[in-house]
């Protein structure tokens, strides 16, 4: 299974952008890069997701390199209520797999 | 609706127990997720079913025992489980369409599993 790297832990200002990286070389040809988060005692919940191409909507931007071996997520302007775990994800084109990688817990300052 | 409920929301059980975790969806995902998560760590995958069928297991020890019965409902049978066992199981589903995983999960919150 391919695997992601991220930072363990960022932090931002509120009101300010934030762009958190996420390193998956050994991503194959058909999987999909998804990201979510987790705030404390929830589940998991869907942020982004995408395969070659840059996307968009309400939440973040996914921004996904050329070769496609890394990819960041843009969050436009930091509110408090984004403080969370953000988990990039390969989701298996071949065997519908989505596997956490270990995460970037996101501070965000007032 | 958008939702995937989980009940128990909380279980505390002995090891000899034996007790049942349950996941249910009516959004018409056909394919249904189970996750284990330890404190401060991800979630790691340990079952999908896809279809009602199972399609992927992690290697996961025999006293965990997932069943399908119906395309809504998922459930996750416990039996004589170890402390290292608690942990917080999380159920997620997908749609299934022609490309598999250009789908988002839905995740319940979680049933928060302690084995005395």
């Amino acid at each position: 299974d391919a695997k992601t790297t991220q930072p363990n832990s960022m932090e931002s200002n509120e009101e300010e952008p934030v762009h958190l990286p996420c390193n998956h070389s050994t991503i194959s040809g058909t999987d999909y890069i998804h990201w979510y988060r987790q705030l404390p005692s929830q589940g998991p919940e869907y942020v982004i997701h995408g395969l070659t191409s840059n996307v968009n909507n309400r939440m973040a931007s996914l921004a996904i390199a050329e070769d496609r071996k890394s990819s960041t997520l843009i969050l436009h302007r930091a509110t408090l209520r984004d403080a969370a775990v953000y988990y990039c994800i390969l989701a298996s084109g071949n065997t519908g797999k989505l596997i956490f990688g270990q995460g970037t817990t996101l501070q965000v300052k007032p | 609706d958008t939702e995937v409920t989980q009940t128990p929301k909380h279980l505390v059980m002995g090891m000899t127990n034996k007790k049942s975790l349950k996941c249910e969806q009516h959004m018409g995902h056909r394919a249904m997720y189970w996750y284990k998560q330890k404190a401060k760590k991800p979630p790691e995958l340990m079952f999908v079913y896809s279809y009602e069928k199972l399609s992927i297991n992690e290697s996961v020890p025999s006293r965990f025992s997932p069943e399908c019965p119906n395309s809504s409902l998922l459930n996750l049978h416990l039996h004589a489980l170890q402390p290292e066992d608690s942990a917080l199981y999380l159920c997620a589903s997908r749609a299934i369409k022609r490309h598999a995983t250009n789908e988002k999960l839905f995740f319940g919150s979680g049933t928060q599993l302690s084995v005395l």
